[in-house]
């Protein structure tokens, strides 16, 4: 099963905004929600932003979610050492019986 | 506090089987709809397999297709993932997830996750 495409990686500078692209298909990103995670390694994933643009609670506001077609975005403002990370985005897919797809990951890094 | 604990990896042969337990508390884990996801090392995070509140319902990824079974028992509060016929690429960081309540592919709690090696 193929995954949804992001940028194997992404930088920025303390302060800065920096979004993380996701590409998918119709089956996909294109007629379900999209969720992000972010993963710091040797911790569990957490769960950043769900159907699209929602955060849930805990999360700051500097991070933001939205979709077009078959292509979503994760923005990150008033980048922080801390969102140094690995980011994913997954959305369930339609063309197979049932499943889920995740990004191959983008890794973050705070200059 | 809202928690999930797996437990049941370690080292296997090719062709062996594990089975791996994820212990819930701290919500009223009949309710919501569970899966797993994995990581292999160095790799990207990989959805496995889910099932319902009521586990009537199940999916699994084409690789694990036949092989891997997930169940879940509501009155112990756990999920299972018996894995069978294990290969190589199987090799990973197992992480029991609960979905989202309305959203079930949204995975909100996670655990900490379970290695399974499969080497010779």
């Amino acid at each position: 099963q193929s995954v949804l495409t992001q940028p194997p990686s992404a930088s920025a500078t303390p302060g800065q905004r920096v979004t993380i692209s996701c590409s998918g298909s119709n089956s996909n990103v294109g007629s379900n929600p999209v969720n992000w995670y972010q993963h710091l390694p040797g911790t569990a994933p957490k769960l950043l932003i769900y159907s699209n643009n929602q955060r849930p609670s805990g999360v700051p506001d500097r991070f933001s979610g939205s979709k077009s077609g078959t292509s979503a975005s994760l923005a990150i403002s008033g980048l922080q050492s801390e969102d140094e990370a690995d980011y994913y985005c997954a959305a369930w897919d339609d063309s197979l019986s049932g499943s889920v797809l995740f990004g191959g990951g983008t890794r973050l890094t705070v200059l | 506090q809202v928690q999930l604990v797996e437990s049941g990896g370690g080292v296997v042969q090719p062709g062996g089987s594990l089975r791996l337990s994820c212990a819930a508390s701290g919500f009223t884990f009949s309710s919501f709809d569970m899966h797993w996801v994995r990581q292999a090392p160095g790799k990207g995070l990989e959805w496995v397999a889910f099932i319902r509140y009521n586990g009537k319902t199940k999916y699994y990824v084409d690789s694990v297709k036949g092989r891997f079974t997930i169940s879940r028992d509501n009155s112990e509060r756990t999920l299972n993932l018996q894995m069978n016929s294990l290969r190589g690429e199987d090799t990973a960081l197992y992480y029991c997830a609960r979905g989202r309540s309305g959203y079930v592919d949204a995975f909100d709690i996670w655990g900490q996750g379970t290695m399974v090696t499969v080497s010779s």
